[in-house]
Parts: structure tokens; sequence; C-alpha cells
């Protein structure tokens, strides 16, 4: 199975920029994936294939990377950012990083 | 719009079954994989399960190959896991999704998902 791992939190101020990383075990190329869930909710799709903004999501959110180091940027972040970010791989079955905290200062 | 809602969670004995359904609306069921993903409380995603288009391939992780099994009914727009032999790490929330073809398992819609919970 390729693990990802993610720092577990993060603490940031509104109008901060945030990076949340995820490195794979293996390479997975660009098939890389983010997701958003806030407490008590379904995740929901940020970005896909490591960089391509999901319909309806902001542009503050950006992501990049390739092979096995990825990132998730926030610019600026904004109060209701407070979520858990997960990355999800699809090059071999499914699997999820253990997710990244983000709270606001 | 796409839909998915799933039922059939609860409270059920370790060594005992359940079995899970989503229904499926606003896009041509037939023609999309389908995906069971859990959240155990407090923690992580982990995927589940996977089925084609027909119901003929599936897959499964190591946790739970052998003890749930996978299936769908696209006359219903329906899709079931199976959970036999269920253990107390089997609790959590269970949701169905669907993925974007064109971009590989990407999990563009969720359910809100059922919980299952696994306790004497």
């Amino acid at each position: 199975d390729t693990v990802l791992t993610q720092s577990p939190a993060l603490a940031v101020s509104p109008g901060e920029r945030v990076t949340i990383s995820c490195r794979a075990s293996e390479s997975v190329s660009t098939l890389m994936h983010w997701y958003q869930q806030k407490p008590g909710q379904q995740p929901t799709l940020l970005i896909y294939l490591a960089s391509n903004l999901e319909s309806g999501v902001p542009a503050r959110f950006s992501g990049s990377g390739s092979g096995t180091d990825f990132t998730l940027t926030i610019d600026p972040v904004e109060a209701d950012d407070t979520a858990t970010y997960y990355c999800q791989q699809s090059w071999n079955d499914p699997t999820f990083g253990a997710g990244t905290k983000l709270e606001l200062k | 719009e796409v839909q998915l809602v799933e039922t059939g969670g609860g409270l059920v004995q370790p060594g005992r079954s359940l079995k899970l359904s989503c229904v499926a609306s606003g896009f041509t069921f037939s023609s999309y994989w389908m995906y069971w993903i859990r959240q155990a409380p407090g923690k992580g995603l982990e995927w589940v399960s996977s089925i084609n288009t027909d119901g003929g391939s599936t897959y499964y992780p190591d946790s739970v190959k052998g003890r749930f099994t996978i299936s769908r009914d696209n006359a219903e727009n329906t899709v079931y896991l199976q959970m036999n032999s269920l253990r107390s790490e089997d609790t959590a929330t269970y949701y169905c999704a669907k993925d974007r073809p064109t971009e590989g398992i990407v999990f563009a819609y969720w359910g809100q998902g059922t919980l299952v919970t696994v306790s004497s």
C-alpha cells in the first residue's frame, strides 16, 4: 500500500498563507487529490490530480506537486477554513493521509 | 444534482452481520463505479470497497477482505455493503462515494454517511 504522511496540525491567523504537505511512500505521479472535512460533515473535494481546482471551490485554494511530494496551499486563510484536510492517492488502491487539522488563532 | 443516501447503520454485536445500502440519484448510476469509505470515530478515512459498473469486479483492502461484500442493483440505483463477522474495529461512519472516471479514483461525491457501532 502507498502510505501518505501529513503533518498532524497547524495553527495560523486569518489572512495568512498556509501550506499543508503530503508525502507519498512511492511515486504516485500526479494522482493526488485533496479533501476538506468540517466537523460532523462528509469530506468534500478541493483539488484533483494534484493541481486542479474543483468547481465551486474558492481560488484561495491551490495544489502542487508530483511524484512523492505534494502541497495544498490556502492563501489567504479565512475563519471558515477551520477543518481537517486529507490527501488521497489513486496510483494504486486508494489510500488517504491521516489528515492535517487546521486551526485558526 | 448528484445525491447519495446511505442507510442501514446501527448497533450490532461482534461477530454479527449488517447490510448497508446507498441509493443514488442525479446521474446514470449504471455507468459509474461506486465505492464505500469509512471513518472510525475521531480517526481518518479508509477506503473499504469498490465495484465496477456491472458488478462483475469488486475490490477490497486486506482489512475487510473475506468479511465484506459490495454489490449493486442498477435497476434500483443502489449499492450495498454486506458486512459479516463484524469486529469492534469496524466501528465507523460508512460513506458511499462516486468518482469521476476521467480523473481516476477521485471521490467527487459523498453521501452523508451511516454510523455502524460494533459492541456487545
